[in-house]
């Protein structure tokens, strides 16, 4: 009964090798989230979806790109990554409202993808 | 636009002791509250939350918080912990309403290390 579900687990990939990260749902959220949480750190929004409408934080690199193909699925290109990117990323949905936040927005995550740069 | 403050980055507790994790907040409106609980190369999981009511809330494993808006705080208390409570423990909070996409900004974490 897993609701979100990131894959792979573990991910090695090169430096400057495009990889991408995937994320899907069961809930029928119509938000879903990117973040990148590095060692010891709290996560850092990249990116998120309302719907089909791509929000992109201001100091998200250009490196990082999203798609997102339909409700349930979500996916994290990294173009080129460098040493900097390895970290956890973390994929998260929630079901939102238009104008005002819902009380029922509450995020719920998947258990994350480790990224290593070789 | 909201800030977390989790003042203790690590508490070690031994196995069925009490424990507190602290958590205040800043914010200019009103604000929901997330303690979120993330085990080893795991994600996040939802440990409780507070959106409006009682200001005591009682979340899953035996966790309960207590949200004081006097002093912008949400602690989380556990009476008796367990070894497998281990892990890291995330205060979060969010704008409880605004037009648009409100953020949810979280607290730098705290480690309990619970040993026997």
């Amino acid at each position: 009964d897993a609701m979100v579900i990131q894959n792979p687990r573990y991910q090695v990939t090169q430096f400057g090798k495009p990889v991408t990260l995937s994320c899907s749902q069961t809930l029928n959220h119509n938000v879903m989230y990117w973040y990148q949480q590095k060692s010891s750190q709290a996560p850092k929004l990249l990116f998120h979806y309302y719907d089909k409408d791509f929000n992109n934080e201001a100091d998200t690199p250009d490196n990082f790109q999203s798609r997102r193909p339909n409700t349930s699925f979500c996916f994290l290109d990294i173009r080129s990554p460098g040493l900097g990117d390895a970290a956890m990323y973390l994929c998260a949905t929630s079901r939102a409202g238009t104008g005002f936040a819902l009380p029922t927005d509450t995020q719920y995550f998947g258990p994350g993808t480790r990224l290593t740069v070789l | 636009a909201q800030s977390v403050t989790q003042l203790d980055s690590q508490v070690p507790v031994f196995e069925e002791a009490p424990v507190e994790l602290r958590c205040n907040y800043s914010s200019s409106v009103s604000v929901y509250l997330f303690w979120y609980v993330q085990y080893p190369n795991q994600g996040l999981q939802l440990l409780l939350k507070y959106l409006s009511g009682s200001t005591l809330v009682k979340g899953i494993n035996g966790f309960e918080a207590e949200f004081n808006k006097s002093q912008t705080s949400f602690h989380l208390r556990k009476p008796s912990v367990h070894i497998s409570d281990t892990a890291e423990y995330f205060c979060a909070v969010r704008a409880a309403r605004g037009t648009g996409f409100q953020k949810l900004v979280f607290g730098t974490g705290t480690r309990l290390l619970v040993s026997p």
